[in-house]
């Protein structure tokens, strides 16, 4: 099973201000066919998981260009440019590269 | 507009069995891959099950396997998840997701599922 680990696990933000998660694998999720099988998901308040980036570093649609993820191998960050008040939540990392698919214990945001 | 739509969840006694399933519209069914995510109160995800676009490949995480069956029923845009045997540990929010490698992943909203005496 791959072990998925996040840092930190608590982060409070200022808005306006930038901000970095990073997210580390057990195992490499670079696939032979070049895609990185790491997932990045916002779940806020009361709602379901939202995905934000997938294979990497593909934003989702709707998703703002202030978020973004880079990484390969085994170490992966997401990064807010500049944070919104709308941002706070638990972000996750997930990687779909083998079955069982694991997540990271989760980041929490929120507005200092 | 996209949706995944769960229902089936409630309250069981453990040893009991439920039925959920994950109604989609708004996107191609059969060509997603499908799973089954759930959430314990107050705690983080996990991964339960996987089915393939066309039914073929099925995977189970181990809490799960041998008491719990995935399907899914493509010419009814429909996801189902058996759960049989059930334990207080199985209490969750049970989520379906639907992914496909050039669109990304949505997500249901969910369905509770509370098993206790």
């Amino acid at each position: 099973e791959i072990v998925m680990t996040q840092s930190p696990l608590s982060l409070p933000v200022t808005p306006g201000e930038p901000a970095s998660i990073s997210c580390t694998s057990s195992h490499s999720l670079l696939h032979t066919n070049a895609y990185k099988y790491l997932d990045w998901y916002l779940q806020k308040p009361g709602q379901s998981p939202q995905l934000l980036i997938y294979l990497g570093s593909n934003r989702a649609s709707g998703v703002p260009d202030r978020f973004s993820g880079s990484g390969s191998y085994t170490n992966f960050t997401l990064k807010i440019s500049r944070v919104e008040a709308e941002d706070v939540g638990v972000y996750y990392c997930m990687q779909a590269l083998q079955t069982p698919f694991t997540f990271g214990p989760g980041t929490k945001v929120d507005i200092k | 507009e996209v949706q995944l739509v769960e229902s089936g969840g409630g309250s069981v006694q453990p040893g009991g069995s439920l039925r959920l399933s994950c109604a989609a519209s708004g996107f191609i069914f059969s060509n997603y891959e499908m799973n089954w995510v759930r959430q314990a109160p107050g705690k983080g995800l996990e991964w339960v099950s996987f089915i393939s676009s066309s039914g073929v490949n099925i995977f189970y995480a181990d809490s799960v396997k041998g008491r719990f069956t995935i399907s899914r029923d493509n010419a009814k845009n429909s996801l189902y998840l058996q759960m049989n045997s059930l334990g207080a540990d199985d209490t969750a929010t049970y989520y379906c997701t639907g992914r496909h490698w050039d669109y990304g992943v949505y997500w249901g909203r969910g369905t509770l599922v509370t098993v206790s005496s």
